[in-house]
């Protein structure tokens, strides 16, 4: 199983709602990311975490929380968000990187969040 | 801020032709990496080039890497339609994360 599943496909929140975004995967992999892209721009690092625990947080606003509740699931709570926030929101998982070993992710197909 | 540049932002070819697509990167890297993304999708591996290797194959794929430029190009020969896609490379400097280039978008016409 080399899958990244990610749910819900599709999400439409108001700016007060509060809701979860979901990741599993499958492949031994323990260490996951979430990405943010805009269209027509490249992904944006949100999140890692390393064995379960958060190793890089790249200045998220704290209305994005991330879980990683064990080794397979990623988490993505959502609260209190703003139109701006609308977006391709992908997870990714991979070998825990060690030099020039490491690198390889794989992706999910991602959950295209619009913030109404 | 994105750490690399892709060139050309856009690339429409026929069908059978090559195309190429450059990466320019500013910091040292432990590696580099190619992906391609179909319209609204996530994205698929390509191909990893460490910083030691100077140019790698994969099928229709050539990658080439040059440290001392801070560049890299990927090589899709004998394209078809079904490489309409954007393509990012991205950067491994370590600490656990990838930096992704602005990205080329290729359009292959049949």
């Amino acid at each position: 199983d080399t899958e990244v599943t990610q749910t819900p496909k599709h999400l439409v929140m108001g700016m007060t709602n509060k809701k979860s975004l979901k990741c599993e995967q499958h492949m031994g992999h323990r260490a996951m990311y979430w990405y943010k892209q805009k269209a027509k721009k490249p992904p944006e690092l949100m999140f890692v975490y390393s064995y379960e625990k958060l190793s890089i947080n790249e200045s998220v606003p704290s209305r994005f929380s991330p879980e990683c509740p064990n080794s397979s699931l990623l988490n993505l709570h959502l609260h209190a968000l703003q139109p701006e926030d609308s977006a391709l929101y992908l997870c990714a998982s991979s070998q825990v990187r060690q030099g020039a070993k490491g690198g390889k992710a794989f992706f999910g197909q991602g959950t295209r969040l619009t913030v109404v | 801020s994105q750490q690399g540049e892709e060139d050309p932002q856009a690339l429409s070819i026929q069908e059978g032709e090559n195309a190429t697509m450059n990466c320019s990167y500013k910091t040292s890297i432990n590696n580099l990496q190619w992906y391609r993304q179909n319209s609204g999708r996530g994205l698929v591996h390509l191909i990893l080039i460490r910083s030691n290797e100077r140019e790698k194959h994969s099928g229709r794929l050539r990658v080439t890497l040059d440290t001392s430029k801070k560049s890299s190009s990927l090589l899709i020969t004998a394209s078809r339609a079904a490489d309409t896609a954007s393509y990012f490379c991205a950067t491994d400097a370590g600490a656990g994360k990838s930096t992704f280039g602005d990205g080329t978008t290729l359009t292959v016409k049949p």
